[in-house]
């Protein structure tokens, strides 16, 4: 069965801490992805990546970063968190070849106070 | 970028009734990909169907179909035989192939299926 593992399901922050979000995945996928998902905002893509130590910045990547050292693990880096962060995180993952959907992970509800 | 518009926030339909929920998306690609996707209330995102723009028929999963029109750039989900575990929000979203398989997600339509 395939899955995407996110390392929270809740995590509360203080302003100006930094944040680590984990995704890891067992599919030997080439991409991806973190999404942030907000009520009548949809999912807004945060970062993706396209393979080991690649990224490329999706529509909202201001302060945020990311690092995929590993093809299976793409962590989301909040360097100084702030409130405007609180929401929930999707992390998903999509090989190259095939049917292409993504597969997402849990989600990771952020309270930042 | 490509948009994806859902054009309603919130629908209900009656148990066992049939429902549909509508997607349009800009593009001047002729090759790409079309998804919905379901998330149950604190639940995980799955995929419901697929569907391969140059693929003329309309893709049919158990009781979800789609009636995609490619020229009219629609593409709407029907749910036939509605039930309590249908109760979600659904997502549209667009593929273009081979820019990283990035995907451009509509705002969703939270849909209420009423016993």
């Amino acid at each position: 069965d395939v899955k995407v593992t996110q390392s929270s399901r809740y995590l509360v922050k203080r302003t100006g801490e930094k944040v680590f979000l984990e995704c890891v995945q067992d599919m030997d996928h080439e991409n991806m992805f973190w999404y942030r998902q907000d009520p009548g905002l949809g999912l807004r893509l945060i970062y993706f990546s396209y393979d080991v130590k690649m990224k490329e910045k999706g529509d909202i990547p201001e302060g945020y970063s990311v690092s995929r050292e590993k093809k299976e693990r793409f962590s989301l880096i909040l360097e100084s968190a702030s409130t405007n962060q609180t929401s929930m995180y999707l992390c998903a993952s999509s090989g190259r070849t095939g049917h292409l959907e993504q597969f997402f992970g849990p989600g990771t509800r952020l309270t930042v106070l | 970028a490509q948009t994806v518009t859902q054009s309603q926030p919130e629908m209900s339909v009656q148990e066992a009734e049939t429902v549909t929920l509508s997607c349009t998306y800009d593009t001047s690609e002729s090759n790409y990909y079309l998804f919905w996707y379901k998330q149950p209330p604190s639940r995980q995102m799955i995929l419901v169907i697929r569907q391969e723009a140059y693929k003329q028929q309309n893709a049919t999963e158990n009781r979800f179909s789609v009636n995609f029109q490619k020229a009219a750039k629609s593409f709407s989900l029907k749910i036939s035989d509605s039930q309590l575990g249908d109760t979600a929000m659904y997502f549209c979203a667009f593929m273009k192939p081979f820019t990283g398989n990035q995907f451009y997600f509509g705002t969703g339509t939270s849909l209420t299926v009423i016993p």
